[in-house]
């Protein structure tokens, strides 16, 4: 069974610009959540998509936009880049299990900003 | 608010030697605890879990007991290998409704093996 596939693996923007990152779950997972990795803040949530619904939103600013589609495949969209924004994007997806379905991460894409 | 607190890193051990992770956390109602291992270059990957109080998670050598009057969930291992060099996270999942996706995470331990 194929894993989460996150695409690209790294890039490389300058400030003011914008970014998509694309994440499939795994054949039959129908949420997908997304993580920002940083050396000073971990990692933190972003926002979780299940059916094609966001249901649940982290604490970050609205430049941070994702949407899922019918296929579950999921992207996730920052526009005008800061230099805060250089991290490591996680995608997780899950059977959609509430109190105890596993969450599999993809291998996330690094993003870099000059 | 929910938060989980790690010991900080680095660590490291010689191989063979007992490892402890402290993890202690925060929250309201039962949550679901979780360690995660991220080797380098690489995402997440699911180590342990533990759905209710007393609960022990184990896999590959490494338990975690489930406490829930310290809150903790301290990850151990008798007998650390080379290859087990990474980062540890511990992460609660709360069980509120639609929270099934967001986890917390502490900041995260390396560890590291030498030989």
């Amino acid at each position: 069974k194929a894993g989460v596939t996150q695409t690209p693996r790294y890039l490389i923007k300058t400030r003011g610009q914008q970014v998509t990152l694309s994440c499939s779950p795994i054949s039959g997972h129908r949420s997908v959540s997304w993580y920002q990795q940083t050396p000073g803040q971990g990692l933190q949530f972003l926002f979780e998509y299940f059916s094609e619904t966001q249901r649940n939103k982290g604490n970050f600013p609205g430049r941070f936009s994702g949407r899922q589609f019918s296929n579950s495949r999921s992207e996730m969209n920052v526009s005008t880049l800061e230099l805060g924004d250089s991290a490591l994007y996680l995608c997780a997806s899950s059977a959609g299990s509430q109190l105890t379905g596993e969450l599999f991460f993809g291998e996330g894409s690094r993003l870099t900003v000059l | 608010g929910n938060s989980v607190t790690q010991m900080e890193g680095p660590v490291t051990l010689s191989e063979e030697a007992f490892l402890t992770i402290n993890c202690t956390y925060t929250a309201t109602g039962y949550p679901s605890l979780f360690w995660y291992v991220q080797y380098p270059g690489e995402g997440l990957q699911l180590l342990l879990k533990a759905t209710k109080a007393d609960d022990k998670g184990s896999n590959k050598g490494f338990e975690a007991t489930y406490r829930k009057e310290t809150t903790s969930f301290h990850l151990e291992k008798g007998s650390v290998q080379v290859s087990d060099s990474a980062v540890y996270f511990c992460a609660l999942r709360t069980t509120s409704y639609n929270q099934g996706g967001k986890l917390i995470f502490g900041q995260g331990t390396e560890l590291s093996v030498k030989p």
